[in-house]
């Protein structure tokens, strides 16, 4: 079976600061597809970030960048400068045939 | 700009009145998805399509159906909504099944009085 674990149901962060989201999951897939994904109190489901599986580089995207150790099946999430926009609840997702999402992170900004 | 639009974004409807929600996508994607997500929890995929071939979640209740008449349009059909059934419905779509990023629409809010 898949899974997607997200261990830290809430975090806080100071804006300016840097925080790491962790997630893991478990798959006996070789070829996979990691995702994280932000969904803010407007609740529309937006795509912050995505990581193939066969690349060892890890992906980036402006502030946001992860950390995925394949071994270790880990797919962590870092969020540099943070902004008060960043605040949302913020979905790791594994995709092999279907979306398999996390149970989420609440992420909340402080001024 | 390519979207992915879901009406209405809310929707009242009494116990056991059948329901209808809208999803149109301009991204011409041959995949779409129809997830319930309630307060606090992971998105749950119910059914989705790859053109016009029909998935159903092997957990998904037989009250939920789907229609996709052409690739633009895709409706989620509740045939007699329960108290439990109040959740958003999100729409999403993909260019292939198997490896594409999924694009999320808003969601409808469905209340059930």
């Amino acid at each position: 079976a898949q899974t997607v674990t997200q261990s830290q149901p809430e975090m806080s962060v100071q804006e300016a600061e840097t925080v790491t989201l962790s997630c893991t999951y478990d798959t006996s897939e070789s070829d996979y597809y990691l995702f994280w994904y932000k969904q803010p109190p407007s609740r529309q489901m937006i795509l912050v970030i995505r990581q193939e599986a066969y690349k060892q580089q890890n992906a980036t995207e402006n502030r946001f960048s992860v950390n995925f150790q394949k071994a270790a099946k880990s797919f962590s999430l870092k969020i540099s400068d943070s902004q008060l926009g960043d605040a949302a609840m913020y979905f790791c997702a594994l995709h092999r045939g279907k979306l398999i999402f996390g149970q989420g992170t609440e992420l909340s900004v402080k001024p | 700009d390519a979207m992915v639009i879901q009406n209405p974004r809310y929707q009242v409807t009494q116990f056991g009145k059948p329901v209808t929600l809208s999803c149109s996508q301009t991204l011409n994607h041959n995949v779409m998805y129809w997830y319930q997500q309630k307060s606090s929890q992971a998105p749950k995929l119910l059914f989705h399509y790859y053109d016009k071939d029909f998935n159903n979640e092997a957990d998904t209740p037989d009250n939920f159906q789907s229609r996709r008449p052409n690739t633009s349009f895709c409706f989620l059909d509740i045939r007699s909504p329960g108290l439990g059934d109040a959740a958003m419905y999100l729409c999403a779509t993909s260019r292939a099944g198997d490896t594409d990023t999924q694009y999320f629409g808003p969601g409808t809010r469905l209340t059930v009085l």
